[in-house]
């Protein structure tokens, strides 16, 4: 059980043009998810938390015009990166959680380059 | 600002042996604890988590020890296998916060035959 998947799990797209990522819980229901970012031999930095049904909530130096995402259902996040440039490149990670425990279930990731 | 800290980015320990990842962190305000196991390109896999009211959680080869006064937490794996090979990251989290988790570094497990 827990499983969260990931999609796509590596997207190449042009500078300028505008990238969506998809996060699904599939078998439990998550009221929260968190997006994640892993620049390399760096540790995983939250972007964003969540809640289903309301705005997210972005941590400090993150664009939230940039980096759009929406959490419509129970079982879904969308990130989309909006006019994506080189620096944007990276491994985006998202997680998720229920109710119940305090463990926070990871996605397989997807991994953006932009050239 | 970094507030889970893993200052050994690597160690590697042979087959058999007891490997001891050390994780220290800054926020007083944290009070639960997790350990995930990362392979590259992969996301992390959830190990084990303390919560701030225990000081030792076992699960199978996997004890994470939690000492509230020096800010320190220690995932010890016995006997350690080949395939334990992976970066360890150590996270913790608020409460209060959503659960939100800060990251370390992770450090980098090699177990040697």
């Amino acid at each position: 059980g827990a499983v969260v998947s990931q999609h796509p799990s590596r997207v190449i797209c042009k500078s300028g043009t505008s990238v969506k990522i998809e996060c699904r819980s599939l078998d439990f229901q998550a009221t929260t998810m968190f997006w994640y970012r892993q620049f390399p031999k760096k540790s995983l930095m939250l972007m964003a938390t969540s809640n289903e049904g309301s705005k997210a909530t972005y941590e400090q130096g993150v664009e939230k015009d940039k980096f759009l995402i929406n959490h419509a259902s129970l079982t879904l996040s969308t990130l989309t990166v909006t006019s994506a440039h080189p620096e944007d490149s990276s491994f985006y990670i998202c997680s998720a959680s229920d109710r119940v425990g305090y463990e926070q279930y990871f996605g397989p990731g997807t991994r953006l380059t932009v050239t | 600002d970094q507030q889970v800290k893993q200052n050994s980015p690597s160690l590697s320990v042979q087959e058999g042996r007891i490997s001891i990842l050390n994780c220290d962190y800054t926020n007083s305000m944290f009070d639960y604890f997790l350990w995930y196991k990362k392979y590259p390109a992969e996301g992390p896999t959830f190990l084990i988590s303390i919560s701030s009211i225990k000081d030792k959680n076992e699960d199978g080869r996997f004890t994470v020890f939690l000492n509230k006064s020096a800010k320190h937490l220690s995932l010890h794996i016995v006997p350690s296998q080949p395939g334990d090979s992976a970066v360890y990251f150590c996270a913790a989290s608020v409460a209060n916060s959503g659960y939100a988790l800060n990251f370390g570094k992770g450090t980098s497990l090699l177990v040697t035959p």
